[in-house]
C-alpha cells in the first residue's frame, strides 16, 4: 500500500488550494478515504472522509462548508478541495486509508508522508 | 462530541525501561479506540485497534488495554525507535473522530 500527496503550499489567508493523494497496492474503490492533518504543536485532527462509493462525505466541524472531499476511482486518486483558507488551517495533511473494505469505520491502517499546507500572508 | 484525553502530555523513560501511557474518553467509548505511533518526518503508524489487538507486524512489547473510558498503552520495554509521540483515537462508523492530544515519550 503506498499514499502520497502532493498539493502543499504556501497561500494567503482567504485562498484556495488543491491537495491530492495517488493511491497503489489496494482495491481503492473498495475503500473509505479519510483526510488528517497534523498541528505542530497541536495533534491530529480528523478532517474528512469519504466512503469507498463516493455516496457519503462527512466533515469537522472546523472545516464543514469549506472544504470537498472526493474522489476519482478510475486515477485511483483522492483530493481535497481548500477554499476559504485561514491561519488555523496550516498544518501537514495526511490521506489515509480506512482498514475495512466496503464499510466506514474511522479505522486508519495506512496513511501518505503528508503534503504541508501554509496560510500566511 | 467524543474528547479524547491522554496523559502525560511528556514521559521520560530510559531504554529498556517500561512506558505506560494513558488515555481517557469523555463517555463510554466500548473498546473502539487505536493507538498510532508518529516518529518526526513519518506518517503516523497503526499499533493498536479494538483496544487491544495489534496491528499487522507490531512487535509484541506493544499492548493496549481498557475498556469504556479508560485505557492504557504500555510498551515493555523501551527500544530506541519507540520513542515518539502516541494518540489514542476514538473511531466508529460513525464520525467525527477524535484524537488525543498526544503523548511523547522521549529519552531520560
Amino acid at each position: 500500500v503506498q499514499l502520497v500527496e502532493s498539493g502543499g503550499l504556501v497561500v494567503q489567508p482567504g485562498g484556495s488550494l488543491r491537495l491530492s493523494c495517488a493511491a497503489s497496492g489496494f482495491t481503492f474503490d473498495d475503500y473509505t478515504m479519510h483526510w488528517v492533518r497534523l498541528v505542530p504543536g497541536k495533534g491530529l485532527e480528523w478532517v474528512a472522509l469519504i466512503n469507498w462509493d463516493g455516496e457519503k462525505t462527512f466533515y469537522a466541524d472546523s472545516v464543514k462548508g469549506r472544504f470537498t472531499i472526493s474522489r476519482d476511482d478510475k486515477k485511483n486518486s483522492l483530493y481535497l478541495q481548500m477554499n476559504n483558507l485561514r491561519s488555523e488551517d496550516s498544518a501537514f495533511y495526511y490521506c489515509a486509508k480506512d482498514r475495512e473494505e466496503l464499510v466506514r469505520t474511522g479505522l486508519l491502517d495506512y496513511w501518505g508522508q503528508g503534503t504541508l499546507v501554509t496560510v500566511s500572508s | 462530541e467524543i474528547v479524547m484525553t491522554q496523559s502525560p502530555v511528556t514521559l521520560s523513560v530510559s531504554p529498556g525501561e517500561r512506558a505506560t501511557l494513558s488515555c481517557r474518553a469523555s463517555q463510554s467509548i466500548s473498546t473502539n479506540l487505536a493507538w498510532y505511533q508518529q516518529t518526526p518526518g513519518q506518517a503516523p503508524r497503526l499499533l493498536i485497534f479494538g483496544a487491544s489487538t495489534r496491528a499487522a507486524g507490531i512487535p509484541a512489547r506493544f499492548s493496549g488495554s481498557g475498556s469504556g473510558t479508560e485505557f492504557t498503552l504500555t510498551i515493555s520495554s523501551l527500544q530506541s525507535e519507540d520513542f515518539a509521540v502516541y494518540y489514542c483515537q476514538y473511531y466508529n462508523n460513525w464520525p467525527p473522530y477524535t484524537f488525543g492530544q498526544g503523548t511523547k515519550v522521549e529519552i531520560k
